[in-house]
């Protein structure tokens, strides 16, 4: 197990609804990406968070955003709802800054909107 | 052009054989490279860094050429525990940590 853990574990939304997907980092982490996964392709990345702030963010519209907080937790919230956000939403915790430095990710929180 | 480009497979291989996967990457300023490696409805999971040098662990040898943009994979002697996906990851530029991902190459090794 990485220590990073997720809630819920599945989902299941309607088009046009809200989601608030949870994050909780590996201790001693203060940097968080979320990612999504769609069937049989791989994790894009939707945007970063380091002590708090945005530290990049990848190609999703601005439903699509964030929270990070004191203690390195997460949110990720989507407004809005389409059908193609059906996915599986990975968050992923790292320590330091050095570029190998590995991201150990939570087990996912597969969305299904209908 | 996607970023990062693999076979997508799948690979079937009889247990024992050594199999090769392929990657290319179209940001020249990729800074780190990774293969990671994600079971049927799981999460992905490190399996090794690359290396401008090459590296290696165990059974699996991990090559980059940054000229041609191009990592490699090989894993040798193959067991039936090694059938997953295999993700070729480089670091872009929409963040130092931040990861780009291939689509996989799926291996399926029988017995």
């Amino acid at each position: 197990e990485t220590g990073v853990t997720q809630s819920p574990t599945h989902l299941i939304k309607t088009r046009g609804q809200q989601v608030t997907l949870r994050c909780s980092s590996q201790s001693g982490h203060n940097t968080v990406s979320w990612y999504q996964q769609a069937l049989g392709q791989g994790p894009q990345f939707i945007f970063q968070y380091y002590r708090e702030e945005e530290n990049g963010r990848g190609n999703f519209p601005p439903r699509f955003s964030g929270l990070q907080f004191p203690n390195y937790s997460s949110e990720l919230n989507v407004n809005a709802l389409e059908l193609d956000d059906s996915a599986l939403y990975l968050c992923a915790s790292t320590p330091g800054t050095g570029l190998y430095n590995e991201q150990f990710f939570g087990p996912g929180t597969r969305l299904t909107v209908l | 052009r996607k970023e990062v480009e693999q076979d997508p497979g799948p690979f079937n291989v009889p247990e024992g054989a050594t199999v090769a996967f392929n990657c290319t990457y179209s940001n020249s300023a990729s800074q780190s490279f990774f293969w990671y490696r994600q079971d049927c409805r799981k999460e992905p999971k490190l399996l090794m860094s690359v290396y401008s040098s090459g590296n290696e662990d165990g059974r699996f040898t991990a090559q980059l050429n940054r000229a041609s943009q191009y990592i490699s994979l090989l894993i040798r002697d193959s067991k039936l525990s090694d059938s997953a996906t295999y993700l070729c990851v480089v670091t872009g530029e929409t963040g130092r940590r931040a990861l780009t991902f291939g689509s996989g190459t799926r291996l399926q090794v029988q017995p």
